[in-house]
């Protein structure tokens, strides 16, 4: 089976930049998407196709892949970025993958 | 605007089934794939199968075949979500998502299964 692994925890102070890292077996041959998830409430779509916004999503989140890592970077860090973060892909051999979560803290 | 709306909480016996609906409004509720996910207390997101309303036919994660039913009602515009033979670790929140592309571009509010005796 396919693993995506993601760092349990990460912390960062605000207005600072939070990287949020994915790794899976060649990821980069792989479409990644990325879900915020708040405590309480569904998970919300930040980035897909690996580097796209859906309209909403502010421009301080970006995505990026390279060889066996997917990375999520929020830039300028706010307080409301407290979350769970989750990173995500498919293919027709591994359906659907998510990784472990990561929390991100703002310090 | 397209949403999801997922039935309420549940608490269910051991060994019994439960089926939670998901209603979609807003917008061509049957070409798209709506897959299922859920979330034990304190873990990550756990796909479990999924379903294109127009065809009909479910596709299942291997750990849930045979336990889950996946099924759509195009005339009301909603999927549901049967699992049966249940278990205290069954206990999470069960959430319905919309598939595009391979993302899931809007989920339900969630529905939390609770299995207790």
């Amino acid at each position: 089976s396919y693993v995506l692994t993601q760092p349990p925890s990460v912390s960062v102070a605000p207005g600072q930049t939070a990287r949020i890292t994915c790794g899976g077996d060649n990821i980069g041959s792989k479409t990644v998407h990325w879900y915020q998830q708040r405590p309480g409430q569904a998970p919300v779509l930040v980035v897909y196709d690996d580097s796209d916004r859906p309209s909403g999503i502010p421009e301080r989140f970006s995505g990026s892949t390279s060889g066996n890592t997917a990375t999520l970077t929020i830039n300028r860090v706010e307080d409301g970025d407290e979350a769970d973060y989750y990173c995500q892909v498919w293919d027709t051999t591994i359906d659907w993958v998510f990784g472990g979560g990561t929390k991100l803290t703002v310090l | 605007q397209v949403q999801l709306e997922q039935s309420g909480a549940e608490v269910k016996k051991p060994g019994s089934s439960v089926k939670v609906s998901c209603k979609a409004s807003g917008d061509n509720f049957s070409t798209y794939t709506i897959n299922w996910v859920r979330q034990a207390p304190g873990q990550g997101l756990e796909w479990m199968g999924g379903i294109i309303p127009i065809l009909g036919t479910p596709d299942y994660a291997q750990k849930f075949r045979g336990r889950v039913t996946l099924t759509a009602d195009e005339s009301t515009s909603t999927a549901y979500m049967e699992l049966s033979s249940l278990k205290s670790e069954d206990t999470a929140v069960y959430y319905c998502a919309r598939v595009i592309g391979t993302s899931w571009d809007y989920w339900g509010q969630g529905t939390l299964v609770t299995v207790s005796s």
